[in-house]
């Protein structure tokens, strides 16, 4: 099937561990996304890279650092998980950096106790 | 930075009514885009406008992209159980900027 896959689906860990999030892409899109949504619902975005080029940084701590080994996957690495990082994270890809719409994986859920 | 606000924040529609939900910009948009998330699920796209004053038909799904490009509403006609989800629009500054996403609309509806 053609689609934007993530592993973990859910990730119940304790606070102060760190945990990685998988993300890859058979689609062949050269954009990669991840994306934060909390509990009341918005999506905020993280990171983007183009081709393995990080091309959007937001105000995200530094405690979050994706990487991008090839234009298919992208992978989000936290480290010293607090309570607030509890969320739903999405990872999506889209082709001309989102001018055609972004497909979205399933996301992972989060739960920091 | 851009923002994108969306009302209302909540719908609760009566099976067979109509309703719209509205999308507005802080700044000029190159295009607005259109997901749909059911409860559980991840967004998915529905629909980008480009043009000024676009409107664009799916069904029983009517989106427009207002004339200054600043602004959009989804129009849904006879609502049925299956709309039941949360809608965001979400803009583009300029083409490869990235994507602002609207707080949603989450849609009830009783049956």
């Amino acid at each position: 099937d053609t689609a934007v896959s993530q592993t973990p689906k859910y990730l119940v860990t304790q606070m102060g561990n760190d945990k990685s999030i998988k993300c890859e892409q058979n689609l062949g899109h050269d954009t990669m996304y991840w994306y934060k949504q909390d509990s009341k619902k918005f999506l905020k975005i993280m990171f983007s890279y183009n081709n393995k080029e990080l091309i959007i940084n937001e105000t995200v701590p530094n405690r979050f650092s994706p990487k991008s080994p090839d234009k298919a996957h992208l992978n989000l690495h936290i480290n010293s998980l607090e309570l607030g990082d509890s969320a739903v994270y999405f990872c999506a890809s889209s082709q001309v950096k989102g001018a055609y719409g972004y497909t979205f994986g399933s996301g992972t859920r989060l739960t920091v106790v | 930075g851009q923002q994108v606000m969306q009302i209302p924040q909540y719908q609760h529609v009566q099976e067979g009514e109509d309703f719209t939900t509205y999308c507005n910009s802080s700044t000029t948009l190159s295009n607005i885009q259109w997901y749909k998330q059911r409860p559980g699920g991840h967004p998915v796209f529905l629909i980008q406008l480009v043009k000024s004053g676009e409107v664009k038909k799916q069904k029983r799904l009517t989106f427009q992209f207002g004339e200054a490009k600043k602004n959009s509403s989804l129009h849904i006609t006879a609502t049925q159980t299956t709309d039941v989800g949360t809608y965001f629009c979400a803009g583009q500054g300029a083409a490869g900027n990235k994507l602002t996403f609207g707080g949603g609309t989450r849609v009830l509806v009783k049956p």
